[in-house]
């Protein structure tokens, strides 16, 4: 089993539409929680991070289940440069600054 | 802003021949990460460091080595291409601790023949 599964999609959203991207991850002791966002043929960037309280950032909502070990990324009023692929991200907090990425999700926002 | 830089954009090598990946950044962090990204498998962590002269085998060490002499540069050598190795390789850097941020570079797309 993977330590963090992800649908890898595509995902395919007309704008404005509201999507959402679950993950779900293995390990029972990880401490934090992230999404990434990679644009095609670019580096990884930190898009949020997710706390237990759940957080949002505009458009953006995270929410953290750790007793489900599951993790979403809500997107609402999808823009074209949202098109992107999304990457769960979980750090096991006893191995340092180490990350486990998910192997992301695609989504593409059609006009 | 934080900077990370790798030496190239995109390599071309032939089997056999050693290769050097270079990263540095700028902004004084203790760690620093090589991971190669393959469709349909994601990233998967070659090596990492922690401090100068220190290093840690990832996920997938074989094939690789690696060099930290200086705190801002960190170098993954592939001691004999093998064309398994074609990929792209990303470099990150973070402060120390487990909720830091990754900070990557652009990417090196290796290709050996």
């Amino acid at each position: 089993r993977k330590e963090v599964e992800q649908d890898p999609g595509p995902f395919n959203v007309p704008e404005g539409a509201t999507v959402a991207f679950n993950c779900t991850y293995s390990n029972s002791a990880s401490q934090s929680f992230f999404w990434y966002r990679q644009d095609c043929r670019k580096e990884p960037k930190l898009l949020m991070s997710v706390y237990s309280s759940g957080n949002e950032d505009g458009r953006f909502t995270a929410q953290l289940n750790r007793a489900s070990q599951y993790i979403s990324l809500l997107i609402r009023d999808s823009k074209l440069s949202d098109s992107a692929t999304y990457l769960c991200v979980v750090n096991l907090g006893n191995q340092g600054g180490k990350l486990i990425f998910g192997q992301g999700t695609e989504l593409s926002v059609k006009p | 802003d934080v900077k990370v830089t790798q030496s190239s954009r995109y390599l071309v090598k032939r089997t056999g021949e050693k290769v050097f990946l270079e990263c540095v950044q700028d902004m004084d962090h203790e760690n620093m990460f090589w991971y190669r990204q393959d469709p349909g498998l994601g990233l998967r962590l070659i090596y990492f460091s922690y401090d100068v002269k220190m290093k840690e085998k990832g996920d997938i060490p074989e094939g690789y080595s690696v060099s930290r002499e200086k705190k801002e540069r960190f170098s993954l050598i592939l001691e004999s291409a093998s064309t398994n190795q074609t990929s792209m390789y990303l470099c990150a850097s973070s402060l120390p601790g487990g909720g830091e941020t990754q900070y990557f570079g652009p990417g090196t797309r290796l290709l050996v023949l």
